[in-house]
């Protein structure tokens, strides 16, 4: 069967620092994979996906980054880190095809102090 | 490009009350649309989804949703609703391609009363 992990869970940052979440799928092979981001009263938004090793989309520009460097792993990065990069991060899989089977990670609190 | 709306920010209802949520959406060609739920610090799991065929459509823990093209929504209910019930809802609606890029309400959240 198919799973999704993400790490860590919960992470406190200083306001400058660099950020590292990582999410892999182990169970499938190249699926499409998602990073959303949550703030209270926001709803969910898209911040990257990828449909495969290397191809990244960003759909907000923002200080943050996105890499692939695997074919079930996918990382979402920063340099340096602001207070509004604060929220609930999602990472999420479909295996592509038309199905929209979304599958989500547990997610990852950050708070930048 | 898509978008979609849930009015009611929190609904509060009693354990046994029936339960409507309200989601509206603007796409320009057929959606794909979704419900789905968020427990406090966790992730989303789907309720249901609608691709095409029979406007209602049922999902998971007793839900069903209604798909109304005249009015843009995709309303999900449920007859009674259970205290396990308690979460956050989100309605999303699916952009068609490849991606399978999902945009997201901004959720409902539903207490319930015992």
């Amino acid at each position: 069967s198919q799973t999704i992990h993400q790490w860590p869970a919960t992470l406190v940052q200083p306001v400058g620092s660099p950020l590292s979440l990582e999410c892999t799928v182990e169970g499938t092979s190249n699926p499409n994979l998602y990073w959303y981001r949550q703030a209270a009263g926001r709803g969910l938004q898209l911040l990257f996906y990828s449909v495969g090793i290397g191809q990244i989309s960003s759909e907000v520009p923002q200080n943050l980054s996105a890499s692939r460097p695997q074919d079930r792993q996918f990382i979402l990065s920063s340099k340096k880190l602001l207070l509004s990069d604060s929220g609930f991060y999602l990472c999420a899989w479909t295996p592509g095809g038309g199905d929209y089977g979304y599958t989500f990670g547990s997610g990852t609190r950050l708070t930048v102090v | 490009a898509q978008s979609v709306t849930q009015p009611d920010i929190h609904i509060t209802v009693s354990e046994g009350a029936s339960l409507e949520l309200r989601c509206n959406y603007s796409y320009g060609a057929t959606p794909y649309l979704f419900w789905y739920v968020q427990s406090p610090g966790q992730g989303l799991q789907l309720l249901l989804k609608y691709f095409s065929g029979d406007t209602l459509v049922q999902g998971i823990k007793g839900f069903e949703a209604e798909f109304k093209r005249s009015q843009s929504s995709f309303n999900l209910r449920k007859p009674s609703v259970h205290w396990s019930d308690a979460a956050e809802y989100f309605c999303a609606v699916g952009a068609q391609g490849g991606s399978e890029k999902l945009v997201f309400g901004k959720g409902t959240k539903l207490t319930v009363n015992p």
